[in-house]
């Protein structure tokens, strides 16, 4: 079964910052990333499929990058928003997508 | 628009059953693939089981292999999942997920059923 890590686990950042996380596949899973958004008492929602492609509506801060085994999701302006909890979806060996542990993003 | 609207969700003794509907609608259900992920209380999200646009196909998560079964009725537009044999470790709200392309995206979820199993 692939494995999926992300870091860091949490992260403390301002209104304005740039924010990177980072999602580890245990063995390649060429484009097959995709990542989600879940605020607090709500369902997770789409931000990016395929590594780096960007689901309709997501604004523009959002980025996502990476192939193999290494990815990336980076916010390049936080807003207010935008903080919850981020994980990142391998969707290579379908129909199973086994999600990462997830990466919190809260208020400095 | 897309709704996915989850039911049949409480609190049942462990060893008991319960069952779990999702009513879709704003999409033509019968040519997606659909999915259940769970989130146990404070935890991140679990991956626990996929069917066909036909139902001919079906796949489960080996937490809950044998114990919970997967279907659909397309000429109702709803997803279920029969859950038995059910332990403390099944407790969490559960998602009902629609497959963007039969690739595993999850473009669309439900607001989650929450599931506890407690004596």
């Amino acid at each position: 079964d692939i494995q999926m890590t992300q870091s860091p686990s949490s992260l403390s950042a301002s209104v304005g910052d740039r924010v990177t996380i980072t999602c580890r596949a245990s063995q390649s899973i060429s484009s097959y990333l995709n990542w989600y958004q879940q605020k607090p008492g709500k369902a997770p929602k789409l931000l990016i499929y395929a590594a780096s492609s960007l689901q309709s509506g997501v604004p523009s801060r959002f980025s996502g990058s990476g192939s193999g085994t290494d990815f990336t999701l980076t916010i390049s302006s936080l807003q207010p928003e935008d903080f919850a909890t981020y994980y990142c979806q391998q969707s290579y060996s379908t129909p199973k997508g086994t999600f990462g542990p997830g990466t919190k993003v809260d208020i400095k | 628009e897309v709704q996915l609207v989850e039911s049949g969700g409480g609190l049942v003794q462990p060893g008991g059953s319960l069952r779990l509907s999702c009513s879709a609608s704003g999409f033509t259900f019968s040519s997606y693939a659909m999915h259940w992920v769970r989130q146990a209380p404070g935890k991140g999200l679990e991956y626990v089981s996929a069917i066909s646009s036909n139902g001919g196909s079906t796949y489960y998560a080996d937490s809950v292999k044998g114990r919970f079964t997967i279907s659909r009725d397309n000429s109702k537009n709803t997803l279920y999942l029969q859950m038995s044999s059910l332990r403390a470790e099944d407790t969490a709200v559960y998602y009902c997920v629609k497959d963007w392309g039969g690739d595993s995206v999850f473009d669309y979820w439900g607001q989650g059923t929450l599931v506890t199993v407690s004596s």
